[in-house]
């Protein structure tokens, strides 16, 4: 079974603060991508990366960036949490050739 | 209008029902990925499809190309089938990048 894990199910954050998301996949996947969901906008696309030390902008990158140093390790950093990146982030991964998607269990995030 | 739509947007049923949720894109796609997500929970991917029709259990999906629509049924639901449901288009030109539907929130009541 594909596992995507990620660093924290919760975390409360300070505005200004930086904060670190981590996620791991266990299965040598190429691509990883990070989301934000929220109520009535869904799921959005921030960065993803189709390989080591590469990566490409989603849909919503302002305020993101990401780390890709290892194949099964992808980050992303809020350099300076604001109170509107209080979101659910979601971290995916998926094969190359093979683009079935496998979803991290969440990482609720709350800037106060 | 959205590249990918859902519909209905929000579903109740009686457990034993059947329950179909229909996705329509309006995008050239490369395959459809059918998602579940429970209240509080991470993202479980159901199927993926690019042509005909996959069931696994008491789900069944189907896609139609050339009509550019794919359906998700629930044969005899249940209460744990309860979760938000989500179509995806797949964008094999963009590196699998997905494309979202606003998902189905389906209640089953016992």
């Amino acid at each position: 079974d594909v596992k995507v894990t990620q660093s924290s199910r919760y975390l409360v954050k300070r505005t200004g603060e930086k904060v670190f998301l981590e996620c791991v996949q266990d299965m040598d996947h190429e691509n990883m991508f990070w989301y934000r969901q929220d109520p009535g906008l869904g799921l959005r696309l921030i960065y993803f990366s189709y390989d080591v030390k590469m990566k490409e902008k989603g849909d919503i990158p302002e305020g993101y960036s990401v780390s890709r140093e290892k194949k099964e390790r992808f980050s992303l950093i809020l350099e300076s949490a604001s109170t509107n990146q209080t979101s659910m982030y979601l971290c995916a991964s998926s094969g190359q050739g093979f683009y079935e998607q496998y979803f991290g269990p969440g990482t609720r995030l709350t800037v106060t | 209008k959205n590249e990918v739509e859902q519909s209905p947007q929000n579903l109740t049923a009686q457990e034993g029902e059947f329950i179909t949720i229909n996705c329509s894109y309006s995008v050239g796609i490369s395959a459809l990925h059918w998602l579940q997500q429970h209240p509080g929970g991470g993202i479980v991917s159901l199927f993926m499809l690019s042509s005909g029709k996959k069931k696994h259990g008491r789900l069944i999906a189907t896609i139609n190309i050339q009509e550019k629509h794919s359906s998700l049924h629930i044969t005899a639901s249940h209460p744990r089938d309860s979760a938000v449901y989500i179509c995806a288009a797949v964008n094999y030109n963009q590196g699998g990048k997905l494309i979202f539907g606003q998902g189905t929130e389906l209640s089953v009541k016992p």
